[in-house]
């Protein structure tokens, strides 16, 4: 199974909501990211879980806040966003972070914020 | 900093033929790792090849290779016998040998045509 899932597909929410991104992936990988990909732009590194513990912040503002429950699950929790934050979020994982181990995707989820 | 450059935003191929994508970055450390990535429009990003800048050797993966050039700091994919299937945006990444810096260049847009 090389397969990282994420949910919601899309998510449409006001600047005022409280709303989750959900990432899953279950090949044993010790390292997963999350990223922010704006239309037709390259996606940018938000965070990096090593081991479950925040290892990269890059200086990403705090109404995104990242939690990592266990080895296979990472979620981005979303708070008082604005409208510039839509954007496609992706999660990724690798067996490992700093080695350079090829990195596995997801989807991604479509945030739009009204 | 650490910068990719990628100076092709579009280019478009005829199926069957080569094309080259171009890749130039910025970096004073002297190991470190270059990727391709492949994202496809509405599909999941997936690597097509990485290389090992203390590697002089370059990368082959079947119908995709590289031409990778540390003096200059060039990283070019080359896709032979291009299929419609290759049609999607194809992104340069760097990262420091440490993994704590990871940057994707601006992209290229390929189209394949038949």
């Amino acid at each position: 199974d090389t397969e990282v899932t994420q949910t919601p597909k899309h998510l449409v929410m006001g600047m005022t909501n409280k709303k989750s991104l959900k990432c899953e992936q279950h090949m044993g990988h010790r390292a997963m990211y999350w990223y922010k990909q704006k239309a037709k732009k390259p996606p940018e590194l938000m965070f990096v879980y090593s081991y479950e513990k925040l290892s990269i912040n890059e200086s990403v503002p705090s109404r995104f806040s990242p939690e990592c429950p266990n080895s296979s699950l990472l979620n981005l929790h979303l708070h008082a966003l604005q409208p510039e934050d839509s954007a496609l979020y992706l999660c990724a994982s690798s067996r490992v972070a700093y080695l350079a181990d090829t990195q596995y995707f997801g989807p991604g989820t479509r945030l739009t914020v009204l | 900093a650490q910068t990719v450059t990628q100076s092709q935003p579009e280019m478009s191929v005829q199926e069957a033929e080569t094309v080259t994508l171009s890749c130039t970055y910025d970096t004073s450390e002297n190991n470190y790792y270059l990727f391709w990535y492949k994202q496809p429009p509405s599909r999941q990003m997936i690597l097509v090849i990485r290389q090992e800048a203390y590697k002089q050797q370059n990368a082959t993966e079947n119908r995709f290779s590289v031409n990778f050039q540390k003096a200059a700091k060039s990283f070019s994919l080359k896709i032979s016998d291009s299929q419609l299937g290759d049609t999607a945006m194809y992104f340069c990444a760097f990262m420091s040998s440490t993994g704590n810096q990871f940057y994707f260049g601006t992209g290229t847009s390929l189209t394949v045509i038949p």
